[in-house]
C-alpha cells in the first residue's frame, strides 16, 4: 500500500479556496487516488477520486501531478460545513482501505 | 433507509463483558468493511467481506474479535471480554453494487461508539 504524507492541519478562510496537498510518491500505477473527508461525530464521506486525469464534481476538483506522486484537493468556496479531518488515500479498488492521519481543515468566518 | 445503518450508536459496557454491534448495509452492496476509530486517531481497518465470506480479517487487533456475514448482508462485529483499550467508534462502510467491484466509493455510517468501564 502506498505511503500517504498530508499537512497534519490547515486554516481557510470562509468563501476561499482551500487547497489541500498530499503526497504520495510510492503509488502504483494501478492506484487510484481517493479522497474522504469526516466531520466531526460522522462517519467518513467520498469526495471524490481519480487515476491520471484531473477530475471535477459537485463538491471539489482534484488535480493529480503527471508524475503521480501527489496531488491537490480543491473546495472551491470553503463553508464552514467544509470544517473535517480530510484523508488521501492510494488504493487500487476498495477492497483494504488504509486511512492515514489526515489533514484537520478549520474553515475561519 | 438509503444509507449504511449501525445499531446501537453508543453502548457502555462493564469490562469483561461480550458486546455485539449491527451493521445494515446499503442493498445490494457486495463488500463490507469494519473500523476501529480510537479518539483523535483515522479509522483502522479491521475485517472484509465480499458477500457472505470473510476475506481479509488480518486488522482485528485479538481473538477476542469475531465478524460475521451469514447471508451476505447484516453484518455483526463480536468483542468477548471487553478490555478498556476496546474503547473506540467502529464503523461499518459499504460498497460496489452486484457487478461493480472496482473503482468505487464506500459509503460509511454514524459508527457506534462503544465505551468499556
Amino acid at each position: 500500500d502506498a505511503k500517504t504524507t498530508q499537512p497534519p492541519s490547515m486554516d481557510c478562510a470562509e468563501g476561499r479556496a482551500a487547497n489541500l496537498p498530499c503526497n504520495h510518491s510510492t503509488i502504483s500505477g494501478n492506484e487510484y487516488v481517493y479522497w474522504y473527508r469526516q466531520i466531526h461525530s460522522q462517519g467518513p464521506q467520498y469526495i471524490i477520486h481519480g487515476l491520471k486525469n484531473n477530475e471535477t464534481n459537485e463538491m471539489a476538483s482534484l488535480i493529480i501531478t503527471e508524475d503521480r506522486k501527489s496531488s491537490t484537493l480543491i473546495l472551491p468556496h470553503a463553508t464552514l460545513r467544509d470544517t473535517a479531518v480530510y484523508y488521501c488515500i492510494p488504493a487500487i479498488s476498495y477492497d483494504k482501505v488504509i486511512f492515514g492521519p489526515g489533514t484537520s481543515l478549520s474553515v475561519i468566518p | 433507509g438509503a444509507g449504511v445503518s449501525q445499531s446501537p450508536r453508543y453502548k457502555v459496557a462493564k469490562r469483561g463483558q461480550d458486546v455485539a454491534l449491527r451493521c445494515d448495509p446499503i442493498s445490494g452492496h457486495v463488500s463490507l468493511f469494519w473500523y476501529q476509530q480510537a479518539l483523535g486517531q483515522g479509522p483502522e481497518f479491521l475485517t472484509y467481506f465480499q458477500n457472505e465470506a470473510q476475506l481479509d480479517k488480518s486488522g482485528l487487533p485479538s481473538d477476542r474479535f469475531f465478524a460475521e456475514r451469514p447471508e451476505g448482508s447484516v453484518s455483526t462485529l463480536k468483542i468477548q471480554r471487553t478490555q478498556q483499550e476496546d474503547s473506540a467508534v467502529y464503523l461499518c462502510a459499504s460498497s460496489s453494487p452486484l457487478g461493480q467491484l472496482k473503482n468505487t466509493e464506500a459509503f460509511f455510517g454514524q459508527g457506534t461508539r462503544l465505551t468499556v468501564v
